[in-house]
C-alpha cells in the first residue's frame, strides 16, 4: 500500500529559484527520506531525517518535518538546470522503504 | 566501480516467455529489494531479503520469484510473462534489516512484454 504523496505532482521553475516539494504520509514512522531520480536512472539518496527531527540540512536542501500532521517537505535553494528530476519521498514500512508518487521538477534556464 | 548493478538494462520479450533479471552489490549490505516502477513513476516493493530470507512478499504474483544465492545478489526470474508485466525493474540494497539507513538503487531494468 501507498504511504507517502507528494505534492505537487510537477513544478516549473526558473534557474535560481527555490522549489518546495511536500510530502504527506499515513501512518508512524521511525524517518522518512527524500530521494531523487533523473530521467531513465535508478534513484538517489538525497537526505534522511528521523522521526524526532525537525529540519535537517544538506547543501542547498532543507527537510523539514512534522509529525504531528504527518507531512515533510524538501526545499531545494537557488535551483539549477540539473536540479530537473522526479523527487521521492520514502517512509519506512518495518522493513522496507515505501515511496510516494514524487514530484516532478523542471528547472529552465 | 558501480554499487548496485542490474542486468540486463533493457528487456523485449513476448509473452508467455520466463526471463530473469540479475542484480548484484558490492557494498557489502545484508539486504536487498526489488521494486516495480510504472508508467505513472510509482515505486511499489516486491521483495525484501536479508541474509537469504525472505522478509516481505506484497501482492505479487506466483509467477515473480527472487532468488538470492548469496548476500551480494538477488535475481528476479519471471515466469509466463505478460502485459501488465512491463514496467522498469529496481534492486536495491541497504544495511540491515530494516530501512534506517540510505537504500542504494540499480539502474533499472526496462522489461518491455510484447
Amino acid at each position: 500500500s501507498q504511504q507517502g504523496e507528494e505534492d505537487p505532482q510537477a513544478l516549473s521553475i526558473q534557474e535560481g529559484e527555490n522549489a518546495t516539494m511536500n510530502c504527506s504520509y499515513k501512518t508512524s514512522i521511525n524517518n522518512l527520506q527524500w530521494y531523487r531520480q533523473n530521467s531513465g536512472r535508478g534513484l538517489v539518496h538525497l537526505i534522511l531525517i528521523r522521526s524526532n527531527e525537525r529540519e535537517k540540512h544538506s547543501g542547498r536542501l532543507r527537510v523539514t518535518l512534522d509529525t504531528s500532521k504527518k507531512s515533510s517537505s524538501l526545499l531545494i535553494t537557488a535551483s539549477r538546470a540539473a536540479d530537473t528530476a522526479s523527487y521521492f519521498c520514502a517512509t519506512d514500512a518495518g522493513t522496507a522503504l515505501i515511496f510516494g508518487k514524487g514530484t516532478t521538477l523542471s528547472v529552465s534556464s | 566501480d558501480t554499487a548496485v548493478s542490474q542486468t540486463p538494462k533493457y528487456l523485449v520479450t513476448q509473452m508467455g516467455n520466463d526471463k530473469s533479471i540479475k542484480c548484484e552489490q558490492n557494498l557489502g549490505h545484508d539486504t536487498m529489494y526489488w521494486y516495480k516502477q510504472d508508467s505513472k513513476k510509482f515505486l511499489k516493493i516486491m521483495f525484501s531479503y536479508n541474509n537469504k530470507e525472505l522478509i516481505i512478499n506484497e501482492t505479487v504474483p506466483n509467477r515473480f520469484s527472487p532468488k538470492s544465492p548469496d548476500k551480494a545478489h538477488l535475481n528476479l526470474h519471471i515466469n509466463s510473462l505478460e502485459l501488465g508485466d512491463s514496467a522498469v525493474y529496481f534492486c536495491a540494497s541497504s544495511h540491515g534489516g530494516t530501512p534506517n539507513t540510505e537504500a542504494f538503487f540499480g539502474q533499472g531494468t526496462r522489461l518491455t512484454v510484447v
